[in-house]
């Protein structure tokens, strides 16, 4: 069974640029998660969906972060325009669904961002 | 906020067996306990989970005091790939409030 895909694997940016990441959950996972994991910590949720509609985004810095799933799958993350403490990786997770059925999530390799 | 308390790190030799512990004093009864691990460089994968009782899976188990309020995950026979920083996380019914904290880091000795 293929695992979560992520794209790209590392970035370099300036501050004030902007970037994209890419997440292509595992086929049939209804429930898809951006994570970002600043170095040293554990992973800090920023978004959850559920299909194509959004469970829980309490922790993404909306007036910078924003992400979409069109049609349920496949799902991008942007940041525009970025700072220096965006430096991190980020992870993309899924899971069959919410409740119970998320207690085991999957995670892909995760982007590593680096923003000078 | 993480809602467990975990030591930052913890060393064992190779083939013998890990407790690892995690403080929830405050868990609510509808709380389930989650430990994921992250192996250098790769994303956090599960480990196992419970509710009340103890339980075991192929990775490990996982021991659930009786009030709750703390659990240890037990790694029956220690490998250098075993080595990564695990995390112990509270989640209820509806997976709200998944929060990762520092977690521990393991280091295997071989």
């Amino acid at each position: 069974e293929a695992g979560v895909a992520q794209s790209p694997r590392y970035k370099i940016i300036e501050k004030r640029q902007s970037v994209a990441f890419w997440c292509n959950p595992i086929s049939g996972h209804a429930t898809l998660y951006w994570y970002q994991q600043i170095l040293g910590q554990g992973p800090k949720l920023l978004i959850q969906f559920q299909n194509n509609g959004v469970v829980d985004d309490s922790q993404l810095p909306k007036d910078r972060f924003s992400a979409e799933r069109l049609k349920g799958v496949d799902s991008t993350l942007k940041i525009q325009p970025a700072k220096l403490e965006d430096s991190a990786v980020y992870l993309c997770a899924s899971s069959l669904g919410p409740g119970l059925a998320g207690n085991e999530q999957f995670f892909g390799p995760g982007t590593r961002l680096t923003v000078l | 906020d993480a809602k467990t308390t975990q030591p930052n790190s913890m060393e064992s030799n190779e083939e013998e067996p890990v407790h690892l512990p995690c403080n929830h004093s405050t868990i609510s009864g509808t709380d389930y306990i989650h430990w994921y691990r992250q192996l250098p460089s790769q994303g956090p994968e599960y480990v196992i989970h419970g509710l009340t009782s103890n339980v075991n899976n192929r990775m490990a188990s996982l021991a659930i005091a009786e009030d709750r309020k703390s659990s240890t995950l037990i790694l029956h026979r220690a490998t250098l790939r075993d080595a990564a920083v695990y995390y112990c996380i509270l989640r209820d019914n509806y997976g709200q409030n998944f929060v990762f904290g520092p977690g521990t880091r393991l280091s295997v000795l071989p």
